[in-house]
């Protein structure tokens, strides 16, 4: 049982090109998301789903696109890569609903550089 | 969700307790309280949670006021290790958006 997995760990790219960090669980959860962390901050929602073929947009969606086909899969996409994408990414997941409180799990976070 | 206010920043000295405060004034009779904390660099991980009576588990204390105003996260023993961004959340469980705040940075001080 490996929880929560992303990949890649770290990631240098430049201006303009496009990149899609995987997220993983192996928990049967039903709800995933994505946050990113800049420097000195909390954590800011990016896309969620509840389920497979469901998503919705969070805090800050601009500049991402995510698809859910699986449930234990939930891709982040970066179309064409800036500058101010330059944080560490966090994928999280949990049962949903009232199942288990809705506790949250998180990846170790991938570290994105925007050159 | 409710909003909920916390220190920027605490230190504890190792060894002792660290109590963390957050107040959530406008809390909801069905809103849950949750505890995370984020390592420096690592994922976010729980803590624990809890509704209205005070809760215990293996890493800490949730003590939740009478009127649910307030609750205290108590490490009753701090160790170094403990050092770390504290958040506390209030939602309804089954609530979609799960949002964080900018947290407590604690430092534990040798």
């Amino acid at each position: 049982n490996a929880g929560v997995t992303q990949t890649p760990k770290f990631q240098v790219l430049k201006t303009g090109q496009s990149m899609t960090l995987q997220c993983a669980q192996d928990m049967n959860h039903e709800y995933m998301s994505w946050y990113r962390q800049d420097p000195g901050m909390g954590l800011r929602l990016i896309h969620y789903s509840v389920g497979a073929g469901i998503t919705d947009q969070g805090e800050v969606p601009n500049g991402y696109n995510v698809s859910r086909s699986t449930t234990e899969d939930f891709p982040l996409r970066l179309l064409s890569a800036a500058p101010s994408q330059t944080s560490v990414y966090f994928c999280a997941s949990s049962y949903g609903g009232e199942v288990a409180k809705n506790i949250q799990y998180f990846g170790a976070g991938t570290r994105l550089s925007v050159l | 969700d409710a909003k909920t206010t916390q220190p920027t920043s605490m230190d504890c000295a190792e060894g002792r307790a660290a109590n963390l405060p957050c107040n959530h004034s406008t809390i909801s009779g069905n809103e849950y309280v949750y505890w995370y904390r984020q390592i420096h660099s690592q994922g976010p991980q729980y803590i624990i949670h809890g509704l209205k009576n005070n809760e215990t588990n293996e890493m800490a204390s949730l003590i939740i006021t009478e009127d649910r105003k307030s609750s205290t996260l108590i490490l009753p023993h701090a160790t170094l290790r403990d050092t770390a961004v504290y958040y506390c959340i209030v939602r309804v469980a089954s609530d979609d958006k799960i949002i964080f705040g900018k947290g407590t940075r604690l430092h534990i001080l040798p």
